[in-house]
């Protein structure tokens, strides 16, 4: 599996949006785009993921570039319990067994 | 979403004896299950690919002999970690894949390995 650089921290306040970003820019033509967060001391928790569209769900939006070569994932208003370590992980379609490959992530601080 | 469980959540352990940790599907057969380590302030680290009915595939690095894993079941699988030592103490976390929800892995809540 490709890649990704994200940043190593962002730091947002309450009740606002966060657009946590993510490079891939070796990402291959069928590989998903794959967003997990890992709160303090539990384990990591499926957010949200897409292959070309733009995708949203409860938790959050997911914002893919035209050329696939980055993404945003976007929380519309954060809140405290937002506060986690945010995971962009690209899977192929032929990775057998649903491996994921885990980078160094982006740890999101949210102020009061 | 489907749920994974381990257990225990947390294990305090003397220098050379061995643990083991429990990861179940509770709502779905689980055909592979993933066990993941993590270090303080780093990220997860796959240590091995468990397949139910047959041997695991360990990553490069993880000594099979210490880390044996079992997937008995589609909704069992345990990792022993043998003879432990101080340098073993980590946070073990496993996943399930496969189902129904193909594009997407649950992950359990993790079990906290202190080695004295």
């Amino acid at each position: 599996d490709a890649k990704t650089t994200q940043p190593n921290s962002m730091e947002s306040n309450e009740e606002e949006p966060v657009h946590l970003p993510c490079n891939h820019s070796t990402i291959s033509g069928t590989d998903y785009i794959h967003w997990y967060r890992q709160l303090p001391s539990q384990g990591p928790e499926y957010v949200i993921h897409g292959l070309t569209s733009n995708v949203n769900n409860r938790m959050a939006s997911l914002a893919i570039a035209e050329d696939r070569k980055s993404s945003t994932l976007i929380l519309h208003r954060a809140t405290l319990r937002d506060a986690a370590v945010y995971y962009c992980i690209l899977r192929g379609n032929n990775n057998a067994g649903n491996m994921l490959t885990f980078g160094g992530g982006t740890r999101l601080m949210v102020k009061p | 979403g489907a749920v994974v469980s381990q257990h225990p959540s947390w294990v305090i352990c003397k220098s050379g004896t061995s643990v083991k940790i429990e990861c179940r599907s509770l709502d779905f057969q689980a055909t592979t299950m993933f066990w993941y380590r993590q270090f303080p302030k780093q990220s997860l680290m796959l240590m091995a690919t468990s397949n139910e009915g047959s041997k695991a595939t360990y990553e490069q690095g993880v000594e099979k002999d210490k880390f044996l894993i079992n997937h008995a079941s589609l909704t069992l699988s345990t990792l022993t970690v043998t003879s432990a030592h101080p340098e073993d103490s980590s946070f073990y976390i496993c996943s399930a894949g496969g189902g129904s929800s193909y594009n997407e892995q649950f992950f359990g809540p993790g079990t906290r390995l202190t080695v004295l």
